[in-house]
This record gives C-alpha cells, sequence and structure tokens, in this order.
C-alpha cells in the first residue's frame, strides 16, 4: 500500500469562503479519486483527479463548485468553492496504485464544518 | 444504472460469534469485489478482495463470491468488539471506479 495524507484533517469554515483540500502520496499512483462523505451516509464520488488536465465530475458535481487540481502522480488538491452549510461533510482522497487493479486506498479524511 | 445493495444494519452479533454481511448487485458483467471497514470518523481501510467465484480466506475474516446470484458476503468468526464498524461493500465499476453500498454497521457485543 501506499502513505495518503491529507490536509487539513479538520476546519470549520464561514459561509461564502472557500477552503483547498490538500492530497499527497508517498509514491506515485495510477488514480486519484475525490468522495464526499455525509453523516451517516456511504461514499459519494466527486470527481476523478486527472494527471495534468481537467477532472471528470459526476453528476451533480461542477468544476466552479469543486475545482480540482493534480499536477504530479502524487498529489492533488479539492477546493470548496463558496460555501454554504450543505457543504459540511468529510472530504475523502482515495487512490488506485497499479493499473492492474482497480483497489482504492483512502486518506484520512478532511472533516469540514460550515457555519 | 450500477446499483450496490446493503442491509443498513445494525446487526448485532454476540461476541465470539460469527458475523455475515451480506451484498448484492446490480451489474452482471462486474468483475472485482471489495470489502472495507470503517470506524466512526476514520475512513475506510480495505479488509478483501475478490475477483473469482467460491470463498477467499484472511485469519477471522472469509469472503464468498457468487456471480450467478450476483451476490457477496463476508464472514467474520470469533468476532471482536474490536470488530464494530461500518462495513462497506464495493463493486467495480470500470475506469478504476468503484460502486458503493450504503454500508452495514456491525455491533459485536460482549
Amino acid at each position: 500500500s501506499a502513505v495518503i495524507s491529507q490536509k487539513p484533517s479538520r476546519d470549520i469554515c464561514q459561509r461564502g469562503t472557500s477552503l483547498t483540500i490538500q492530497c499527497q502520496v508517498d509514491s506515485q499512483v495510477t488514480m486519484m479519486f475525490w468522495y464526499r462523505q455525509q453523516p451517516g451516509q456511504s461514499l459519494t464520488l466527486i470527481a476523478t483527479a486527472n494527471q495534468g488536465s481537467e477532472a471528470t465530475y459526476e453528476s451533480g458535481f461542477v468544476i466552479d463548485k469543486f475545482p480540482i487540481s493534480r499536477p504530479n502522480l502524487t498529489f492533488s488538491t479539492l477546493t470548496v468553492s463558496n460555501m454554504s452549510p450543505e457543504d459540511s461533510s468529510i472530504y475523502l482522497c482515495s487512490v488506485v496504485l497499479a493499473i492492474v487493479t482497480d483497489t482504492q486506498y483512502f486518506g484520512p479524511g478532511t472533516r469540514l464544518t460550515v457555519l | 444504472q450500477k446499483e450496490v445493495e446493503q442491509n443498513s444494519g445494525p446487526l448485532s452479533v454476540p461476541e465470539g460469534a460469527i458475523a455475515s454481511l451480506n451484498c448484492t448487485y446490480s451489474d452482471r458483467g462486474s468483475q472485482s469485489f471489495f470489502w472495507y471497514r470503517q470506524y466512526s470518523g476514520k475512513s475506510p481501510e480495505l479488509i478483501m478482495s475478490i475477483y473469482s467465484n467460491g470463498d477467499k480466506e484472511d485469519g477471522r475474516f472469509t469472503a464468498q463470491l457468487n456471480k450467478a446470484s450476483q451476490y457477496v458476503s463476508l464472514l467474520i468468526r470469533d468476532s471482536q468488539p474490536s470488530d464494530s464498524a461500518t462495513y462497506l461493500c464495493a463493486v467495480g465499476g470500470g475506469n478504476y471506479q468503484l460502486i458503493w453500498g450504503a454500508g452495514t454497521k456491525l455491533i459485536i457485543k460482549p
């Protein structure tokens, strides 16, 4: 497996502001994903972070609200823009380590509270 | 639309007993199947992956796959209080994506 870190681990933000979450892996990975998990719910895929190009967003998620960057094979950021209380959630990055498998490994998550 | 179904529970099992967690999926072409454990306030952790029909054992955990019935299960033998968590079933959905079940909350009673 790999060591996956996320920063910040938690934050409390005011509505209307933006927060950028970082995901760092200690080795090059094939795929990186961003998920949202609301309290008591399962995982919802926000987007696939593509290295050097625009992310691929799932239905219901748009680039203006959740801009994503992936400048290299070990790092990605997710920004939650113009936040509202409905954005309060845990945000998780996951990675696929090798091209021959679709096994995903998760970072520790970022717990976001929007007031 | 590809779906993965799990009973949300909670499933309550006495300590030392066998916990049986079940999952069904809709896409008959799925090739990869996973069980993740998620403790409250933590991120999901991979327990088992299975790709072929039959059983796969790893310590106290056994994953069972039946592609004809589109059914995958996880057995936990000699259940311990530390096994209390939410168990997420995930199925390969193509393009390295996983389709996630809602999770089953397991409670092991001492």
